[in-house]
């Protein structure tokens, strides 16, 4: 069941500038969202976070935007480095305390 | 900082044997976790654990696997009959409550453990 979609497999950005990543949902019982980031031979480790109750969350140079009546969440990174380079999951729960991911977006930064 | 740890890191075994993970979950919690990777595929959820039984599971946790805590420090998930196709990466998470940043629902995050590479032969 694709309850979190990340449409977009890669995504290459140029150092410096900002990186935009995507992801939808279908669940409306959704109520937090994460993002997660996963270099090679690593778990998973959590970046940002968002509640039903706002609509942008930021933190250093990462911002989530969430937009509920289009069922989208957005990770905003600026300026972007060579560091950030990794595979960058949407998640999501609600009402229990599972997770459920995207396929997630490979990021690419250009030195 | 606390950690989740896992082991083996790397597990190869014959079609139809029976594997076990193991993962130390991060003491103070109080929810665990069952995760895998297939390669080149999403993480998907397989089982979560609370109060010592399952809380909820998804349609590849079937009666092949198990979870259990053994002894109050060890999460196990445990393959009865290996498949080809149950290679993957397997990652433990816990999360709880407690105070600062380890409340679920202040932070939402689960942490993972490095995972455990699981190849069926």
């Amino acid at each position: 069941d694709q309850q979190v979609k990340q449409n977009s497999p890669s995504l290459s950005v140029q150092e410096g500038r900002i990186s935009i990543l995507n992801c939808d949902y279908t669940n409306s019982m959704f109520d937090y969202f994460l993002w997660y980031k996963k270099y090679p031979a690593e778990g998973p480790t959590f970046l940002i976070s968002i509640s039903s109750i706002k609509d942008k969350n930021e933190d250093g140079r990462f911002t989530v935007f969430l937009n509920k009546s289009a069922k989208h969440l957005s990770l905003h990174i600026v300026p972007s480095q060579p560091g950030d380079s990794a595979v960058y999951f949407c998640a999501a729960s609600g009402g229990n305390n599972d997770m459920r991911f995207g396929a997630g977006t490979r990021l690419t930064v250009k030195p | 900082e606390p950690e989740v740890t896992q082991t083996p890191s790397h597990q190869v075994t014959q079609m139809g044997q029976e594997v076990i993970l193991r993962c130390v979950p991060i003491s103070n919690h109080l929810y665990f976790y069952w995760y895998r990777q297939i390669l080149g595929q999403k993480v998907e959820f397989l089982v979560s654990f609370y109060n010592n039984e399952i809380s909820e599971k998804s349609e590849i946790f079937d009666d092949q696997f198990s979870v259990e805590r053994p002894d109050g420090s060890n999460f196990t998930l445990k393959i009865r009959s290996t498949k080809l196709e149950d290679s993957a990466m397997y990652f433990c998470a816990s999360s709880g409550w407690g105070s600062g940043r380890f409340y679920l629902r202040d932070t939402g995050e689960l942490f993972f453990g490095e995972g455990s590479r699981l190849t069926v032969l």
